[in-house]
């Protein structure tokens, strides 16, 4: 299947300071991919849809002055958590629809956990 | 409010035993039904879907069956093995609207040897 990638795969940083998050599809081109975030024991939340050269689509709720999403590739989207607090500590995970088969399903990276200090 | 319903939290199954996990939704504007396997620390891996025309799928122990009518579905993993142990999710998608994933609240599922 189609792989996608993340990275880095851990970060720990300090409050205050801005986290660059990266997504890849890395044998395929994505004009789209989803961005969520996931507590621990729980469900995926849908934080936004990353669309390439255009703005992103948020979700209800979610910042998009302290989530700032860019995608400025077919094969690239990043996620920044700008000015982080411990309450944004997390497992952030993207995902991109899987290409040739329609775009029945989504094909999900290996997530990115957030520790702020 | 929770758009796709999934029960239960955490199940307990002997090796060689049968999972059953179940999912319920209200939307009738649902058109796929993916289901993903988590291991702890990893990403949603897809492990099998179904379209709301077909009542049962199955590829290998993992079975999907489908009920348009009562608005449920079900995942059966049969011959449970340890490794079948994750926390295993179902989703639902409008494939109309941007393909966006509502995810059920997970199952945890825990094979004893």
């Amino acid at each position: 299947g189609a792989v996608v990638s993340q990275h880095p795969s851990w970060v720990i940083c300090k409050s205050g300071t801005s986290v660059k998050i990266e997504c890849r599809s890395l044998d395929f081109q994505a004009t789209t991919m989803f961005w969520y975030r996931q507590f621990p024991k729980q469900s995926l939340m849908l934080m936004a849809t990353s669309n390439e050269g255009s703005k992103a689509t948020y979700e209800q709720g979610v910042e998009k002055d302290k989530f700032l999403i860019n995608h400025a590739s077919l094969t690239l989207s990043t996620l920044t958590v700008t000015s982080a607090h411990p309450e944004d500590s997390s497992f952030y995970i993207c995902s991109a629809p899987s290409p040739g088969q329609g775009t029945d399903t989504q094909y999900f990276g290996p997530g990115t956990r957030l520790t702020v200090l | 409010q929770q758009q796709v319903k999934q029960s239960p939290q955490s199940l307990i199954v002997q090796k060689g035993g049968i999972s059953i996990i179940n999912c319920a939704y209200e939307n009738t504007a649902f058109d796929y039904f993916p289901w993903y396997q988590q291991f702890p620390g990893k990403g949603p891996a897809l492990l099998i879907a179904i379209r709301p025309d077909v009542s049962e799928k199955k590829e290998g122990r993992f079975t999907i069956s489908f009920n348009k009518s009562a608005k449920q579905f079900s995942l059966h993993i049969m011959d449970s093995q340890p490794g079948d142990s994750a926390t295993y999710f179902c989703a639902a998608i409008i494939k109309a609207a941007g393909n966006k994933l509502t995810f059920g609240g997970g199952t945890r599922v825990l094979v004893k040897p």
